[in-house]
């Protein structure tokens, strides 16, 4: 299966500073990568959906000027969280859709926003 | 987005099957049957997929119902390493194969 990385894996940062988060597909060119966050003890929510060369696609109720996506080639993603404060701190996961039958997940950034 | 109904969790002795258990009575014709786990701060990992005959893999068999409205994932010897969270998933390749994840099941194996 393809081969999903992420950086960083954990980042603490003040509140009011942004953040980046890559999603690398590292033998796979993926027209679409997917972005999820997850709280502690919750279930995986569904951001967004980044397209290559176009914008993403938000899920309801995500902020997209505060979720910045970046899909600029087939093997990047970037989430940026802008001025990011405490209730954004959550665990932030990436995946690749590969023959549209699975997906590949990374393993995952965790953001501690102080 | 279809739904789908799981146990909160269950337990299992290790070596011995575990069946894991999913209700979708509002499938459609169109979506595919997924499973993933994810354990502990990791990201999830697909286990198996089917429409509608019943699958096997190397981790693991999918027995689906006739009427498509449940399915049981089936691990045939638990080990300490398949203690996860297991969730059944709808997903429609119509839609731009998004996954829209439940609350699925957290396993735990005994020794």
């Amino acid at each position: 299966g393809a081969v999903v990385s992420q950086h960083p894996s954990r980042v603490i940062c003040k509140s009011g500073t942004s953040v980046k988060i890559e999603c690398r597909s590292l033998d796979f060119q993926a027209t679409t990568m997917f972005w999820y966050r997850q709280f502690p003890k919750q279930s995986l929510m569904l951001m967004a959906t980044s397209n290559e060369g176009s914008k993403a696609t938000y899920e309801q109720g995500v902020e997209k000027d505060k979720f910045l996506i970046n899909h600029a080639s087939l093997t990047l993603s970037t989430l940026t969280v802008t001025s990011a404060h405490p209730e954004d701190s959550s665990f932030y996961i990436c995946s690749v859709g590969q023959f549209e039958d699975t997906q590949y997940f990374g393993p995952g950034t965790r953001l501690t926003v102080l | 987005d279809a739904k789908t109904t799981q146990p909160n969790s269950m337990e299992s002795n290790e070596e011995e099957p575990v069946h894991l258990p999913c209700n979708h009575s509002t499938i459609s014709g169109t979506d595919y049957i997924h499973w993933y786990r994810q354990l502990p701060s990791q990201g999830p990992e697909y286990v198996i997929h089917g429409l509608t005959s019943n699958v096997n893999n190397r981790m693991a068999s999918l027995a689906i119902a006739e009427d498509r409205k449940s399915s049981t994932l089936i691990l045939h010897r638990a080990t300490l390493r398949d203690a996860a969270v297991y969730y059944c998933i709808l997903r429609d390749n119509n839609q731009g194969g998004k996954l829209i994840f439940g609350q699925g099941t957290e396993l735990s194996v005994k020794p």
